[in-house]
């Protein structure tokens, strides 16, 4: 079955360490989103891409960034991790840009000391 | 810009029907999705609507009007199962990634 996973699933990291988050879908997806979700904000969007080589600033990107090499790939790097970054990060993929249903990854649980 | 307004918290008993509600405002409108989360999982699709009126799927119903910025999940039957965050997200034409609200957590007690 296709599917979309995320790792690790849980880490913690020390503040200013760079940390990656993988993001991988087996869809075929064109779309690709990054989340985190915070208490009392819900799910803010921090990247998101529509395709190979692009990508795109979400309302929350500061101190993030993304890159897409391949349809199936959107890692999600942090440059330098603050406590403030500390939160549950989702990953997801939809097949179409305005209309498609988004199908979520397990999250990662991030904490930065 | 988009606005999207969940009340927090309900709560409900087991086999009791639950009406979560959400107003939105959108530049442009294209659809509205509601999404179930349980607690430590991730969101998971419940149901779109792009058209006025009531969609039904089972236990769960979802109601839109778009002239009022205004959609409703109605659960009924209610089962513990069911405890969990709902999220209401409104398709804005105005940009290129969904936005959801903050979510509605319902306890559904025995």
């Amino acid at each position: 079955d296709a599917e979309i996973t995320q790792s690790p699933r849980h880490k913690i990291t020390e503040t200013g360490r760079q940390v990656t988050l993988a993001c991988h879908q087996t869809w075929n997806h064109n779309n690709m989103f990054w989340y985190r979700q915070d208490l009392g904000h819900g799910l803010r969007l921090i990247h998101y891409s529509y395709g190979v080589q692009d990508t795109n600033k979400g309302e929350v990107s500061d101190g993030y960034s993304v890159s897409r090499s391949n349809t199936e790939d959107l890692p999600l790097t942090l440059e330098s991790a603050a406590s403030s970054q500390t939160s549950v990060y989702f990953c997801a993929s939809s097949e179409r840009s305005n209309t498609g249903e988004l199908f979520f990854g397990e999250g990662s649980r991030l904490t930065v000391l | 810009g988009q606005n999207i307004d969940q009340p927090t918290e309900m709560t409900a008993t087991e086999g009791a029907i639950v009406q979560i509600n959400c107003t939105y405002q959108t530049s442009g409108f294209n659809g509205l999705f509601w999404y179930q989360q349980h607690a430590g999982e991730a969101p998971t699709f419940l149901s779109y609507n792009v058209l006025d009126g009531l969609e039904e799927k089972g236990r769960f119903s979802s109601f839109l009007s778009r002239s009022k910025g205004y959609s409703y999940l109605l659960l009924k039957e209610l089962q513990m199962k069911d405890s969990a965050s709902y999220l209401c997200a409104p398709r804005d034409t105005g940009r290129r990634a969904l936005t959801f609200g903050s979510g509605t957590r319902l306890q559904v007690q025995p």
